[in-house]
């Protein structure tokens, strides 16, 4: 069975620290995808990125990272110098391949509150 | 290009009566997903349907909930009767083929 485990609940940070937001997954497929996303006080849910099994490059997009390790099954999420708009949960999620059905089934983990404080 | 549009943004209602969700998929997109967000179960896919067709219904948790697409603008979550337990947010999302999810803002639904 498929498994996303997002450990930590809630994490209170100061504005400007470096903050890391883990994510382990649980899958037999040797093909998959990661995902993450973001949750505002808004409501929605923002896509971040998305990674397959194939890659395991890390990728740096701005203030935002990825260190996608499968030997660990891990797929950390770290915010460089993190700022008050930061503040949000954070849901990592799991896919199979899309294969026949031509889309992504998402598998969400339980999600991480960030907050970052002024 | 405006995103997914949910409405209403929230629903009080009374147990046993009927709820009906809305969403309009963004433009394009052939893929439509309802999903429910709740303290114990987190964000759980109920049902999604391909170019207006639903294909996997297994997460939708009882007969008394249903979902149609009409067409490809315009989907409805329908709970009747509906319960206290249902009380949750419910997002609707919308994506190509092999892409990732747009998601709506959500409705949030309260059941007294």
């Amino acid at each position: 069975a498929q498994k996303v485990t997002q450990a930590q609940t809630e994490i209170s940070v100061v504005e400007k620290e470096d903050v890391t937001l883990d994510c382990v997954y649980e899958t037999r497929d040797t093909t998959y995808y990661l995902f993450w996303y973001k949750q505002p006080p808004s409501g929605e849910l923002v896509f971040l990125i998305r990674r397959n099994s194939f890659d395991e490059q890390n990728e740096i997009s701005g203030r935002y990272s990825w260190n996608f390790q499968k030997s660990t099954s891990s797929f950390n999420f770290t915010i460089t110098a993190s700022q008050v708009v930061d503040s949000a949960v954070y849901f990592c999620a799991l896919s199979d391949s899309p294969g026949t059905s031509g889309t992504y089934k998402y598998i969400f983990g339980t999600g991480t509150r960030l907050k970052v404080l002024a | 290009d405006a995103g997914v549009i949910q409405s209403p943004r929230h629903e009080v209602t009374e147990m046993g009566q009927e709820v009906t969700l809305r969403c309009k998929p963004i433009s394009g997109h052939d893929y439509l997903f309802w999903y429910r967000q709740t303290m114990m179960r987190g964000l759980e896919l109920l049902i999604y349907f391909n170019n207006n067709v639903p294909i996997d219904d297994s997460g939708m948790p009882e007969d008394r909930f249903s979902a149609k697409m009409p067409n490809a603008s315009f989907s409805t979550l329908k709970i009747q009767p509906s319960e206290p337990r249902d009380s949750a947010v419910y997002f609707c999302a919308s994506s190509l083929a092999d892409s990732e999810a747009f998601f709506g803002q959500g409705t949030r639904l309260t059941v007294v």
